[in-house]
């Protein structure tokens, strides 16, 4: 298995500017989740999904962040208009169903800097 | 509110000594799953080891295994003969399983540990 697959690993955009974010989570698992970890706020939750479908979207900071799965082998997270307090990692991880309650599978992680 | 507290920023081992890393935790809900989570320079998060509330058991993984006390709110991660390798931030997180349909990992800030040659 490729394990949970993130592009691309670094970016870097000026302020104003659209960034999109790509993932493809383990095939089989059925929870994607967004995180942002930062060196003042750690580790945080953006959203996750469940069989394609949002469940929980309250982590995401404001209107400027979007999220979509169009389907069980695609993600995206779209920032747009981007921020220099958006330079963060982010991560993406999936997981099989409640069975395994909690183990998730991280991604390496895109490194985005917004100048 | 869910919480988890890792009172210790930063640890430094000598290799192959011992290390125990320490966590609490606070939660209302009675099933739950805690884990300990190592980041690596490499920075991807890789899963280390899980325990259950409702066993009594303490997790091993190899080098690595967990004292839960359940009643103090508990979480420390032993890692017994100490490599190279195990230089990572460690972090401690949980999840309950109130049956609501909440799927969010809590987790704590982390502690750096560096394995010194």
């Amino acid at each position: 298995d490729a394990g949970v697959i993130q592009s691309p690993r670094h970016e870097v955009t000026e302020m104003g500017q659209e960034v999109t974010l790509r993932c493809k989570p383990i095939s089989g698992h059925d929870y994607l989740f967004w995180y942002r970890q930062t060196m003042m706020r750690g580790l945080e939750l953006l959203i996750y999904f469940n069989n394609n479908v949002p469940i929980d979207d309250s982590g995401m900071p404001e209107d400027r962040f979007s999220a979509k799965m169009p389907n069980a082998s695609f993600s995206t997270l779209k920032i747009q208009p981007s921020e220099p307090r958006d330079s963060a990692v982010y991560f993406c991880a999936s997981s099989r169903n409640r069975g395994r309650l909690g183990e998730q599978y991280f991604g390496p992680g895109t490194r985005l800097t917004v100048t | 509110a869910q919480t988890v507290t890792q009172s210790q920023p930063e640890m430094s081992v000598q290799e192959a000594e011992t290390v125990t890393l320490s966590c609490t935790y606070d939660t209302s809900e009675s099933n739950y799953y805690l884990f300990w989570y190592k980041q690596p320079p490499s920075r991807q998060m890789i899963l280390v080891i899980r325990q259950e509330a409702y066993k009594q058991q303490n997790a091993t993984e190899n080098r690595f295994s967990v004292n839960f006390q359940k009643a103090a709110k508990s979480f420390s991660l032993k890692i017994s003969d100490s490599q190279l390798g195990d230089t990572a931030m460690y972090f401690c997180a949980f999840i309950t399983d109130s049956g609501a349909g909440s799927y969010q990992l809590t987790f704590g800030k982390g502690t750096k540990l560096s394995v010194i040659p």
